[in-house]
């Protein structure tokens, strides 16, 4: 059975850091790419960061880029997201989600994301 | 690219038959995902590829669409299916979500 489980959320002082992780179980870790996503209270889904499979390839959203870290160790089949200088506005749910691009058709491969963990929670407050 | 979904909030009764929209602000072809959310839990996956259903999600769900304009019908509504449902580009990054549709019980 495919898991993942966050940890590492709490509150935190605007300006302070944390780190989450997520931990998989039930498949290959190091087959698949993995997403951040979180959710602010009352809000909709917001993309956050992406990483290939190796950790050669990575992407930010642009509400992030320059603060937050991804990484991965698939020898630990982890993932991690490292959020530096934390404003009020990254209070959220994170959530890791698997990348999958299982599905090829007529020469293009869709991808999706199939499994998601049960999310952390980060409160931004001073 | 910027996804918009209509309408962002829906009350509906056990039986109905529901539609939900998602337009892309610019060609996405069939790289569009659809995710249901209920209170406190993850988003699970319903369709991916515009119109694939996901193993284990009831027939009753469906999606169509290509190019700008994609839709999720639900046949008949069950009440297990009242939630938050988001639709997901996945042509490009950043990736983006629409803002939500909010389906109530009427």
């Amino acid at each position: 059975e495919v898991q993942l489980v966050e940890s590492g959320g709490g509150l935190v002082q605007p300006g302070g850091s944390l780190r989450l992780s997520c931990a998989a179980s039930g498949f290959t870790f190091s087959s698949y790419e993995m997403n951040w996503v979180r959710q602010a209270p009352g809000k909709g889904l917001e993309w956050v960061s992406y990483i290939s499979s190796s950790g050669s390839t990575i992407y930010y959203a642009d509400s992030v880029k320059g603060r937050f870290t991804i990484s991965r160790d698939n020898a630990k089949n982890s993932l991690y997201l490292q959020m530096n200088s934390l404003r009020a506005e990254d209070t959220a749910v994170y959530y890791c989600a698997r990348d999958n691009r299982g599905y090829c058709s007529g020469g293009s491969c869709y991808r999706y994301f199939d499994y998601w963990g049960q999310g952390t929670l980060v409160t931004v407050s001073s | 690219i910027q996804l918009t979904q209509s309408p962002s909030s829906l009350s509906a009764s056990v039986g109905d038959r529901v539609t939900i929209t998602c337009r892309a602000s610019q060609g996405i072809s069939s790289y569009l995902a659809w995710y249901q959310q209920k209170p406190g839990k993850a988003p699970k996956l319903l369709i991916y590829a515009a119109s694939t259903l996901q193993s284990g999600v009831p027939s009753r769900f469906s999606g169509s669409g290509s190019g700008t304009d994609f839709t999720l019908t639900i046949s008949s509504l069950q009440p297990e299916d009242f939630a938050t449902y988001y639709c997901q580009q996945l042509n490009s990054y950043p990736r983006t979500f629409g803002q939500g549709t909010k389906l109530e019980i009427k």
